[in-house]
């Protein structure tokens, strides 16, 4: 792999059913990011990680939790989906933690919640 | 709360050139990004800006002023595949980004 990916593209899942978003990356990156996409909004940040082992909530944590126990893989999970977490969801690293570095994306999850 | 203003959207023609312009309200300032997005693509990185002025990369410039909370973007020499969403986003005192909701640009021939 070269970069970050997101497993699934896309999903249709019905409310209250459990969730995870998957992101790996490759390039040793300290610091990942999950952000929502929506229509008429900017990104907004669910969840993020300055290094392996620790995580911190961004804007809109609510009905999302992360865990982040290697340098690579950052899962986003939803307990109990709901139809307003229907989104695009982004994650993202950048390599120092310092949100000088810019961010390197993933090609993002489609996700549509029922 | 924190703010930024972009235009929703934007229209020029191909080979013109375009400003983009960014104003900002944020609780401390530590730099402003500006990103481009494709539709249906991740956003890619196009610029940094934390001293005031301009920063000329190629066909694309970002502009900034801190007293002024206002940044620019001109694109020039307008190609069909500059068509897409920009994004400004500025870092916050936190060091967290703040985005805006980006700014379609629509290219005509």
């Amino acid at each position: 792999i070269a970069g970050i990916t997101q497993a699934p593209t896309s999903q249709i899942l019905a409310a209250g059913r459990r969730m995870t978003l998957r992101c790996t990356q490759d390039m040793r990156h300290n610091a990942m990011y999950w952000y929502r996409q929506d229509l008429g909004l900017g990104l907004r940040l669910i969840h993020y990680s300055n290094t392996a082992g620790t995580t911190g909530k961004g804007e809109v944590p609510d009905g999302y939790s992360v865990s982040r126990a290697n340098t690579d893989d950052f899962p986003l999970t939803l307990a109990s989906a709901v139809p307003s977490q229907t989104s695009v969801y982004f994650c993202a690293s950048n390599p120092g933690g310092s949100s000088y570095n810019e961010q390197f994306f993933g090609p993002g999850t489609r996700l549509t919640v029922l | 709360g924190q703010n930024i203003d972009q235009p929703t959207e934007m229209t020029a023609t191909e080979g013109a050139i375009v400003q983009i312009n960014c104003t900002y309200q944020t609780s401390g300032f530590n730099g402003l990004f500006w990103y481009q997005q494709h539709a249906g693509e991740a956003p890619t990185f196009l610029s940094y800006n934390v001293l005031d002025g301009l920063e000329e990369k190629g066909r694309f410039s970002s502009f900034l002023s801190r007293s002024k909370g206002y940044s620019y973007l001109l694109l020039k020499e307008l190609q069909m595949k500059d068509s897409a969403s920009y994004l400004c986003a500025v870092v916050d005192s936190n060091y967290q980004l703040i985005w805006g909701a980006g700014t379609k640009l629509i290219i005509k021939p």
